[in-house]
């Protein structure tokens, strides 16, 4: 069981760039979670993949976000054309089964200027 | 709609002191399930606890404590003599109902940060 890891750890954009974040989820696990949290908040869920269908997103989520998990292993956050106000932790969580604990990655620190 | 209410910012203990978070939560749902976790400085969330809204006794494990009340919909979380490792943001959660589809979605309250002085 290595964990979740998230790569980058910090991502540093200038707006109106294109960012693409990676999670690996632990290997058995077919639940895959997207989550963001800003300065002195809980984290909000964004989406959610069992396997590769991605089965709910937020409306967080707008039409500049998107995320992709193919074969069911790996999933990628894609941000189109940055905004400032999307500066946060993206954070990538894996579980098992529903209702079950979630692992969480160290997250993607993501700051645009 | 649901919501987890954590009232407490900020709390400073003295090592040894014990300390109690507050979680408040609201829902609709008659199944639902309730965690805490803890993010540390390096900022990974740590799971420390679920509990089904069926299962109302007090939990207990070493140092760490939960006292689930359905009555007045509180979670609260008790650490018991307090040391410098505690110190973190303590988040409480509740997942969001069953829609059809399963999921694992967590509706996190804004978190309490702890610090326990040596």
């Amino acid at each position: 069981d290595t964990g979740v890891s998230q790569d980058p750890r910090h991502k540093i954009t200038k707006r109106g760039q294109n960012v693409t974040f990676r999670c690996d989820p632990i290997s058995e696990h077919n639940r895959l979670y997207w989550y963001r949290q800003t300065l002195g908040q809980g984290p909000e869920f964004l989406t959610y993949f069992q396997n590769e269908a991605q089965l709910e997103k937020s409306r967080l989520l707008s039409d500049r976000f998107s995320a992709e998990r193919p074969k069911g292993s790996f999933s990628t956050l894609e941000i189109q054309r940055t905004e400032q106000g999307d500066s946060a932790m993206y954070l990538c969580a894996s579980s098992l089964t529903d209702n079950e604990k979630l692992f969480f990655g160290s997250g993607t620190q993501l700051s645009v200027l | 709609a649901q919501k987890v209410t954590q009232a407490q910012t900020e709390i400073s203990v003295v090592e040894k002191e014990d300390v109690t978070l507050d979680c408040v939560y609201e829902t609709r749902d008659t199944t639902y399930y309730l965690f805490w976790y803890k993010q540390p400085p390096s900022g990974e969330l740590v799971f420390l606890i679920r509990r089904n809204s069926f299962d109302e006794q007090n939990e207990i494990s070493g140092r760490y404590s939960w006292n689930f009340q359905k009555s007045t919909s509180s979670f609260n979380f008790t650490i018991t003599a307090s040391q410098v490792v505690d110190s973190a943001v303590y988040f409480c959660a509740l997942s969001e109902p069953y829609l059809g589809g399963a999921t694992n979605k967590l509706i996190f309250g804004t978190g309490t940060l702890l610090a326990v002085q040596p």
